[in-house]
């Protein structure tokens, strides 16, 4: 159980584009989900936490309108990087808890994005 | 806030051999601890974690931890390690009162036959 998928899993996009992962939760229903980003040999870096059906709230320095998150049900959330630059390849993970003030959050495999 | 420091950067071992992981950590109140194992591209898999209770704490593949208050420590042993376990692994802490973690900056343990 407690199953987190993404999509894409690695996406190649030209600089200027807009690119959208996708978080979902199979087999149970997320309040809440996170989205990190990891650089290489790195640590993970919170970016946003988002809440089903309320605005995300965005950690100090991250650009919600470069990074725009969507939490449109209790199974999905979006993350769609917008006007990408080579600066914003990075490996992107979500993770979802089941409650809210839940102590486990469950993560997905990633998402590789490289912008040309 | 929190903080937590991962002290050794790189560990590698022999196949076989006992390995300890070192994680401190501060708070200014009480909190959750966690390890997490990421294997190269993929995302990251819970191996145990500290709520409250017993302070040793027993996880998956034969890993194990222990939470001690005085030190503010959560190191993770394993007593024989395998080539398998080969991956970078994460401390993380998060508050009673919430779900948001807070990440070390990871130990990769290279496991060597």
């Amino acid at each position: 159980g407690a199953v987190v998928s993404q999509h894409p899993s690695r996406v190649i996009c030209k600089s200027g584009t807009s690119v959208k992962i996708e978080c979902r939760s199979l087999d149970f229903q997320a309040t809440t989900m996170f989205w990190y980003r990891q650089f290489p040999k790195k640590s993970l870096m919170l970016m946003a936490t988002s809440n089903e059906g309320s605005k995300a709230t965005y950690e100090q320095g991250v650009e919600k309108d470069k990074f725009l998150i969507n939490h449109a049900s209790l199974t999905l959330s979006t993350l769609t990087v917008t006007s990408a630059h080579p600066e914003d390849s990075s490996f992107y993970i979500c993770s979802a808890s089941v409650l809210a003030g839940s102590d486990t959050q469950y993560f997905g495999p990633g998402t590789r994005l490289t912008v040309l | 806030a929190q903080s937590v420091t991962q002290l050794d950067s790189q560990v590698p071992v022999f196949e076989e051999a006992p390995v300890e992981l070192r994680c401190n950590y501060s708070s200014s109140v009480s909190v959750y601890l966690f390890w997490y194992v990421q294997y190269p591209n993929q995302g990251l898999q819970l191996l145990l974690k500290y709520l409250s209770g017993s302070t040793l704490v027993k996880g998956i593949n034969g890993f194990e931890a222990e939470f001690n208050k005085s030190q503010t420590s959560f190191h993770l042993r394993k007593p024989s390690v395998h080539i398998s376990d080969t991956a970078e692994y994460f401390c993380a802490v998060s508050t009673a009162s919430g779900s948001r973690l807070t990440f070390g900056e990871g130990t990769q343990l290279t496991v060597n036959p």
